[in-house]
């Protein structure tokens, strides 16, 4: 079975700065995807970014940009130039993709990042 | 993306009712899943549903207690059966991306028994 460890329960970032939030899992599969989504306070959980396995370059959405290293299975999420709307709990996440009709995702159990005026 | 609705969104029940959260989207999905998330916790699964196929439980999780209906590809409801407070949770509506596998959720249905 997969695993999804992230070890910083809470951190915090001044506004403007950078911050790097952990994340290893556990797996013997190959082909995978890894996500990081983003829960704010009272609100809907939506996806920040996202890693397939096979694909060496690392990802990048505008502020967000991951640090995949496949060999030490760990998955790292940056955040540049912080803002307070980036004030919420970040989930890593795992997936393995199955034919058949049936999914099932693996989630860390979240890191809650606090953006200091 | 997928835009989901989930009513209601957030009930206080007596201990020992039963509460049915619905899940509604705006496109059509094969797959649909259910969690849930008790305060400060991470997302645990439930159930995966699949139209016109039985749900499938997660260890820990039982059909007599978390009945589930997908009537359709748009619909799905999830009941919490003979509900004790224990049961206070956060219920979590999701569907797959059709495409590279993200999900996505809904507002969620904040659930307090007492």
């Amino acid at each position: 079975a997969q695993t999804v460890t992230q070890s910083q329960p809470e951190m915090s970032v001044q506004e403007a700065e950078t911050v790097t939030l952990s994340c290893t899992y556990d797996t013997s599969e190959n082909n995978y995807y890894l996500f990081w989504y983003k829960q704010p306070p009272s609100r809907q959980m939506i996806l920040v970014i996202r890693q397939e396995a096979y694909k060496q370059q690392n990802a990048t959405e505008n502020r967000f940009s991951v640090n995949f290293q496949k060999a030490a299975k760990s998955f790292s999420l940056k955040i540049s130039d912080s803002q307070l709307g980036d004030t919420a709990m970040y989930f890593c996440a795992f997936m393995k993709p199955r034919s058949g009709g049936y999914q099932k995702v693996t989630f860390g159990i979240g890191t809650k990042l606090q953006v200091i005026p | 993306s997928a835009v989901i609705s989930q009513k209601p969104s957030r009930d206080i029940c007596q201990r020992g009712t039963s509460l049915t959260i619905q899940c509604q989207v705006d496109s059509q999905v094969t797959m649909m899943f259910w969690y849930r998330q008790q305060p400060g916790q991470s997302l645990t699964l439930i159930a995966t549903a699949n139209q016109g196929s039985e749900a499938t439980y997660e260890s820990g999780f039982v059909i007599d207690k978390f009945p589930i209906s997908r009537p359709n590809l748009t619909f799905s409801t999830l009941t919490v059966s003979n509900m004790s407070p224990e049961d206070s949770s956060i219920y979590l509506c999701s569907v797959l991306g059709f495409t590279s596998y993200e999900q996505y959720f809904g507002p969620g249905t904040r659930l307090t028994v007492t």
